[in-house]
C-alpha cells in the first residue's frame, strides 16, 4: 500500500488566483498522477509527474494551466493557475504499486 | 467510444440481494482490473484486483474478468446500506509512456433498507 498526504483538503479560491495543491507519499514512486474530478463525473487523468522530467500531459490539459513540479520521487505539486469558476472540482494525486492508491483529494470552489 | 465504459446507474437494490455491476474496456493488451467503492466526498478506495480470467472472491464481493468479451465485473452479495457508494471500474493500460490507469464513469449503487 501507500499512504498519500494531501493539501490542502478543501479550498475557496476567487477567480483569476491560482491554487497549488501539495502531495506527499510515504515512499519512492517512479511516477505521480493526477487527477481531476469534477461534480458527479469519474476520475479523468490530468497528467503524469516523473521525477526529472517534464510532467506528461493528457490531451485537453496544458502546462500553463496545471503547471506541476516533481522535486524528488516522494512529493509533487498541482498548481490550478488563472482559476475561473469551471475549475471547481475534486483534485486527486495518486501513485501505482499494483493498484493505485489515493491522497485525500482537494476540493476546490471558485467563486 | 470510451475506454472503460460502465453503466451510470443508479443501481437500486435491496438490502440483502446482490448487486452486481459491469465494466467494459477496449484496450485488449490490458493486464490489470480494479474497482474502487467511492463514498461522496471521499477519495476512491480499492475493494478488488483482478488479473487473470475467471472469479476471485474477496468476503462479500466477487470480480469476474472474461478478457476474451473484453468485460470485468462486481458482485456484491448481500448488500448492506453501508455498500450505497459509487463503484469505479479502473483499467491499467500500458502506454509508451508507462502504466496509467484509466477508470470508467461509474456506477452509483444504492441499497434500500
Amino acid at each position: 500500500s501507500a499512504v498519500i498526504s494531501q493539501k490542502p483538503s478543501r479550498d475557496i479560491c476567487q477567480r483569476g488566483t491560482s491554487l497549488t495543491i501539495q502531495c506527499q507519499v510515504d515512499s519512492q514512486v517512479t511516477m505521480m498522477f493526477w487527477y481531476r474530478q469534477q461534480p458527479g463525473q469519474s476520475l479523468t487523468l490530468i497528467a503524469t509527474a516523473n521525477q526529472g522530467s517534464e510532467a506528461t500531459y493528457e490531451s485537453g490539459f496544458v502546462i500553463d494551466k496545471f503547471p506541476i513540479s516533481r522535486p524528488n520521487l516522494t512529493f509533487s505539486t498541482l498548481t490550478v493557475s488563472n482559476m475561473s469558476p469551471e475549475d471547481s472540482s475534486i483534485y486527486l494525486c495518486s501513485v501505482v504499486r499494483l493498484e493505485a492508491f489515493f491522497g485525500q483529494g482537494t476540493r476546490l470552489t471558485v467563486v | 467510444q470510451k475506454e472503460v465504459e460502465q453503466n451510470s446507474g443508479p443501481l437500486s437494490v435491496p438490502e440483502g440481494a446482490i448487486a452486481s455491476l459491469n465494466c467494459t474496456y477496449s484496450d485488449r493488451v490490458s493486464q490489470s482490473f480494479f474497482w474502487y467503492r467511492q463514498y461522496s466526498g471521499k477519495s476512491p478506495e480499492l475493494i478488488m484486483s483482478i488479473y487473470s480470467n475467471g472469479d476471485k472472491e474477496d468476503g462479500r464481493f466477487t470480480a469476474q474478468l472474461n478478457k476474451a468479451s473484453q468485460y470485468v465485473s462486481l458482485l456484491i452479495r448481500d448488500s448492506q446500506p453501508s455498500d450505497s457508494a459509487t463503484y469505479l471500474c479502473a483499467v491499467n493500460e500500458i502506454k509508451a509512456a508507462g502504466n496509467k490507469l484509466t477508470f470508467g464513469g461509474g456506477t452509483r449503487v444504492l441499497v434500500k433498507p
